[in-house]
């Protein structure tokens, strides 16, 4: 079964301007979640979707949005990037977003913003 | 505000030997903790988990201690192999009906594992 997968996978932007991303969950899995990851802060919940639907949000600013669509796949918009949101973002899946599911990672995608 | 800590952000140990990485919380109301592995220019993977209803969860070289008193949880690797050098996360989800987003994962800062050969 093919893993989680993310494009693009290194990606670099100028500040001002906005980026796309996007995540393929494991096929069967329907609910998603993005991390934001920076050096020395771990991984820092940005949203969750299931269902189409976000169910959770990490306290980022609203710069920060993302959807799922019907076929659980999901994208990540940060608009009016700034230097510090250099990092990378990756995604996770479960199957459910119920109790005790385990979250499978994809391999990120690293954005530097100039 | 850091819900979940891990304080020591490198640790270098023996092939051999064994590696206790640790990780404190402090939301009373997690009620289940992960430990990923990641390494370099991959995702987090999956290690290993335990419910907050257990103490102990082993998984051949890899057993997570809970110690729910002090908020505290650990994973040892025995015995350490230079594969198992990485960045090690412990993560930690809450239960509803705690206000602020059962579902969310929280991530501690990790630790960087150094296997010596």
């Amino acid at each position: 079964k093919a893993g989680v997968t993310q494009t693009p996978r290194y990606l670099i932007k100028t500040r001002g301007q906005q980026v796309t991303l996007s995540c393929s969950p494991i096929s069967g899995h329907r609910s998603v979640s993005w991390y934001q990851q920076t050096p020395g802060q771990g991984l820092q919940f940005l949203f969750e979707y299931f269902s189409e639907t976000q169910r959770n949000k990490g306290n980022f600013p609203g710069r920060f949005s993302g959807r799922q669509f019907s076929n659980s796949r999901s994208e990540m918009n940060v608009s009016t990037l700034e230097l510090g949101d250099s990092a990378l973002y990756l995604c996770a899946s479960s199957l459910t977003p119920g109790p005790q599911e385990t979250q499978y990672f994809g391999p990120g995608t690293r954005l530097l913003v100039l | 505000d850091q819900q979940v800590k891990q304080n020591s952000p490198s640790l270098s140990v023996q092939e051999g030997r064994i590696s206790i990485l640790n990780c404190d919380y402090t939301n009373s109301m997690f009620d289940y903790f992960l430990w990923y592995k990641k390494y370099p220019a991959e995702g987090p993977t999956f290690l290993i988990s335990i419910s907050s209803i257990k103490d102990k969860n082993e998984d051949g070289r890899f057993t997570v201690f809970l110690n729910k008193s002090a908020k505290h949880l650990s994973l040892h690797i025995v015995p350490s192999q230079p594969g198992d050098s990485a960045v090690y996360f412990c993560a930690a989800r809450g239960f509803p009906p705690l206000r602020d987003n059962f579902n969310k994962f929280y991530f501690g800062s990790g630790t960087k594992l150094n296997v010596k050969p």
